[in-house]
């Protein structure tokens, strides 16, 4: 199946910095979503955005929808220890039948030296 | 809210047997339901689309026969990994969709081990 591009694969950052990763597809999505992943445990959502254009944030957390609907970025703020894991972007279409799966990126790995 | 469980979080089967995974919604009704599966490093990979009351829809190179799914109530589904094959261990994972909104919250995962 179809991956979105993601990068950077992975992030050696010290504590306190700020994080920037992004996606780009060659498709139009209708909404795009970040997600985190521990280690054996399922993504948790982080933001979801449903327009092009949308810049949200949830806490320290900003991303946002780009304007061609193909990309999209996430920014961390001053990074902490808990934010170490992996993080995936996702994008979505909708179909007949409401929201269809997700399409998931490769996975940008945050790993904070102290 | 939106807490989705998967049972069991591990499993482990000998190669021919067939093993079945619960997701369940606990505190909404899901009448979609979407199962992934990942393996070691790698991305999720949308396997199939689960409606309640309906077939589920399988994405291009997964074999219905061989991944059973079944949506019985609008709060479980269930996927069945029949005759299992060591190639088939992964981290299996289900997502509930919020109506028809485009929020999807995600299990904890299976872990199937096939010897």
């Amino acid at each position: 199946g179809q991956q979105l591009n993601q990068s950077p694969q992975s992030m050696f950052i010290q504590e306190g910095e700020d994080v920037s990763m992004n996606c780009t597809s060659s498709s139009i999505f209708n909404t795009w979503l970040w997600y985190k992943q521990d280690p054996g445990e399922g993504p948790v959502l982080l933001i979801a955005l449903y327009k092009a254009g949308e810049l949200t944030s949830n806490g320290r957390l900003t991303a946002q929808f780009g304007i061609t609907r193909k990309d999209s970025f996430l920014n961390i703020s001053a990074s902490i220890p808990s934010d170490v894991g992996i993080y995936f972007c996702a994008g979505q279409t909708y179909s007949g039948g409401g929201a269809d799966g997700l399409t998931f990126g490769k996975g940008t790995h945050l790993i904070i030296q102290p | 809210g939106a807490v989705v469980s998967q049972h069991p979080s591990r499993v482990i089967c000998k190669s021919g047997t067939s093993v079945k995974i619960e997701c369940r919604s606990l505190d909404f009704q899901a009448t979609t339901m979407f199962w992934y599966r990942q393996f070691p490093k790698q991305s999720l990979m949308l396997m199939a689309t689960s409606n309640e009351g309906s077939k589920a829809t399988y994405e291009q190179g997964v074999e219905k026969d061989k991944f059973l799914i079944n949506h019985a109530s609008l709060t479980l589904s269930t996927l069945t990994v029949t005759s299992a094959h060591p190639e088939d261990s992964s981290f299996y994972i289900c997502s509930a969709r919020v109506g028809l909104s485009g929020k999807q919250f995600f299990g904890p995962g299976t872990r199937l081990t096939v010897l």
